[in-house]
């Protein structure tokens, strides 16, 4: 049982670079979340997934986009990445319901130059 | 700005027990209260979550006063293995969580 899986885990990209971060869960759960984590900070929502098909901003979502095509998965893009992406992002699932517990994967650590 | 405020850091000595108080003056009605753990190069991990009295698991123990504008985590005997950083948070639905900075435990030998 993997639970959530990011790739990849490090990224370089340049200054206007592309890119996709790819989060997958094998846990059947409902809800999908992409965060972002800067030194010494606490996580900051980016968007998030209710379901399959369904997407919505979270608190920082400019210069991001996203998509759940598939229940198990939540794909986060970067179209043309700038050194304030530079951050650690962290994907996250839940099951419907409030308060059910977030599980995270590991992290994608990303450096913009 | 984050609904809980939580010492920044704190350390402790092997086998102590070791409590983490957060305030949170204005949590509504239906907000739950919910302790992750984080370790470097990790992404957090939920410890235990509570509304009210107290809640223990194989981890910790949660404490929570009649008013809940604060509540107590609690870890029993810790070990080098439980220095980590532990965010407090509460609110009634998980797309609105606001994550402070959590608090940086360090446990010495």
């Amino acid at each position: 049982n993997a639970g959530v899986t990011q790739t990849p885990k490090f990224r370089v990209l340049k200054t206007g670079q592309s890119m996709t971060l790819l989060c997958a869960q094998d846990m059947n759960h409902e809800y999908m979340y992409w965060y972002r984590q800067d030194p010494g900070m606490g996580l900051r929502l980016i968007h998030y997934s209710v379901g399959e098909g369904t997407t919505a901003k979270g608190e920082v979502p400019d210069g991001y986009n996203v998509s759940r095509l598939k229940k198990q998965n939540f794909l986060l893009g970067l179209e043309s990445a700038a050194p304030s992406q530079t951050s650690v992002y962290f994907c996250a699932s839940s099951y419907p319901g409030y308060n059910s517990p977030l599980h995270f994967g590991n992290g994608t650590r990303l450096t913009v130059t | 700005l984050a609904k809980t405020t939580q010492p920044i850091s704190m350390d402790s000595y092997e086998g102590q027990e070791v409590n983490i108080t957060c305030s949170h003056n204005n949590i509504a009605t239906n907000d739950y209260i919910t302790w992750y753990q984080q370790f470097p190069s990790q992404g957090p991990r939920f410890i235990i979550q509570g509304y009210k009295t107290k809640v223990t698991n194989e981890v910790a123990s949660l404490f929570i006063p009649a008013d809940r504008k604060s509540s107590t985590l609690s870890l029993p005997r810790v070990s080098l293995s439980d220095t980590a950083v532990y965010y407090c948070l509460v609110d009634v639905s998980n797309y609105q969580l606001i994550w402070g900075a959590g608090t940086k435990l360090i446990i010495k030998p």
